[in-house]
């Protein structure tokens, strides 16, 4: 089975920290991604890697940025942390790109931005 | 655009009965990817079903079923003999060949009732 593993079910951070979400995967998964989940706006995209050191921005990009330099590894990094940055984020992983290929969640992290 | 619509916020079943949840989608793409997703209230996605848009017959996994009819752009999941664990968010879910990501309509909060 797919492992992919969160580093934090909950996360409390200050305003204007600097916050870094980590996610590993066991799969050898060329895509990673990272999600934002909020009532009533269901799963927004981030951003996602489909390589390593490769990147790309998904629908609400703003006030993220992330890193892949491992396959494995896909951190998601919140510059300068805001209040409406509160959420639940969620990571996920698929073996290649390819549309019959499910995206495999971690357990998620509830964010909270004081 | 929306691409995937699930018109049914919340949906109560009976303990042992089947129930039916609605998605339609939207693409031109001849080639797509549909899939079901499971959130308990734990918050993990859990993968649930795949049904690809040239395969002829529905998709099964056990309890669960996809009603794929692909003129009218929907594929809803059937699920029979309800169990209490069943209750939780269901999210119905598209990937293209264009681009990397997958799309998520908003969820159906299926509460299964004793």
């Amino acid at each position: 089975d797919v492992k992919v593993t969160q580093s934090s079910r909950y996360l409390v951070k200050r305003t204007g920290e600097k916050v870094f979400l980590e996610c590993v995967q066991d799969m050898d998964h060329e895509n990673m991604f990272w999600y934002r989940q909020d009532p009533g706006l269901g799963l927004r995209l981030i951003y996602f890697s489909y390589d390593v050191k490769m990147k790309e921005k998904g629908d609400i990009p703003e006030g993220y940025s992330v890193s892949r330099e491992k396959k494995e590894r896909f951190s998601l990094i919140l510059e300068s942390a805001s209040t409406n940055q509160t959420s639940m984020y969620l990571c996920a992983s698929s073996l290649t790109g390819a549309n019959n290929q499910p995206q495999h969640f971690g357990d998620g992290t509830r964010l909270s931005i004081l | 655009a929306q691409k995937i619509t699930q018109t049914q916020p919340g949906m109560f079943v009976q303990e042992k009965e089947a129930v039916t949840l609605d998605c339609t989608y939207d693409t031109s793409d001849p080639s797509y990817g549909l899939f079901w997703y499971k959130q308990p209230s734990s918050g993990e996605m859990i993968f649930l079903i795949y049904q690809g848009s040239y395969d002829q017959q529905n998709a099964t996994e056990g309890r669960y079923s996809l009603n794929f009819q692909k003129a009218r752009k929907s594929a809803n999941l059937v699920i029979s003999a309800s169990q209490l664990g069943d209750s939780a968010m269901y999210f119905c879910a598209m990937r293209e060949p264009r681009g990397n990501d997958m799309r998520f309509g908003a969820g159906t909060r299926l509460t299964v009732k004793p």
